[in-house]
């Protein structure tokens, strides 16, 4: 399978917990953004990454969370002290170089947490 | 508030029918704009680009009007298979990269 690789697929935890999730994007992308998806709502986008560089993030993203891609290749998505408020789907997608304003990103299938 | 607003939904039609769904965006600045559809709890897949003359892949046909800032999708003789929840997508894109304002999307169910 050579799409955007979410791990794990679903992710239960307690409350005040710390979570990571890992996003392998597509192999040739250097483009990698984060978004979180709540029951109704479209997708939220939370921060991008152009190769190892972090040039976005949202305000959504409190200092309980924190991204890297120390490498511009995988990344990882860290929830510290989670809260029932962060329940919701996380989605990795990635699109590559150079595509302009029609730049097409490619999703992957998502992390689903639920903080208990 | 930059916001991108689509019909509640759910729309419910019988195979066969045409079915039209619609969109408004308030940023004017917006300068690229697409439909994805997401079936139940899978990742959005980009369906197709909009242009603003208008563009058509087989029973879908995507309509922008920037002066009203206004997007449409068409789909023609539903299938079962179109059932899916269909999220209209603004691209600011002023910083050389994406940033996607996704509607909340709009269900659709087709039934036999």
């Amino acid at each position: 399978d050579t799409g955007v690789s979410q791990d794990p697929r679903h992710k239960i935890t307690k409350r005040g917990q710390n979570v990571t999730f890992r996003c392998d994007p597509i192999s040739e992308h250097n483009r990698l953004y984060w978004y979180r998806q709540t029951l109704g709502q479209g997708p939220e986008f939370l921060t991008y990454f152009q190769n190892e560089a972090q040039l976005e993030k949202s305000r959504l993203l409190s200092d309980r969370f924190s991204a890297e891609r120390p490498k511009g290749s995988f990344s990882t998505l860290e929830i510290q002290r989670t809260e029932q408020g962060d329940s919701a789907m996380y989605l990795c997608a990635s699109s590559p170089k150079g595509t302009g304003r029609n730049e097409k990103l490619f999703f992957g299938s998502g992390t689903q947490l639920s903080v208990l | 508030r930059k916001e991108v607003e689509q019909d509640p939904g759910p729309f419910n039609v019988p195979e066969g029918a045409t079915v039209a769904f619609n969109c408004t965006y308030s940023n004017s600045a917006s300068q690229s704009f697409f439909w994805y559809r997401q079936d139940c709890r899978k990742e959005p897949k980009l369906l197709m680009s909009v242009y603003s003359s208008g563009n058509e892949d087989g029973r879908f046909t995507a309509q922008l009007n920037r002066a009203s800032q206004y997007i449409s999708l068409l789909i023609r003789d539903s299938k079962l298979s179109d059932s899916a929840t269909y999220l209209c997508v603004v691209n600011e894109g002023v910083r050389g990269y994406s940033t996607l304002t996704f509607g909340k999307g709009t269900m659709l169910l087709v039934s036999p």
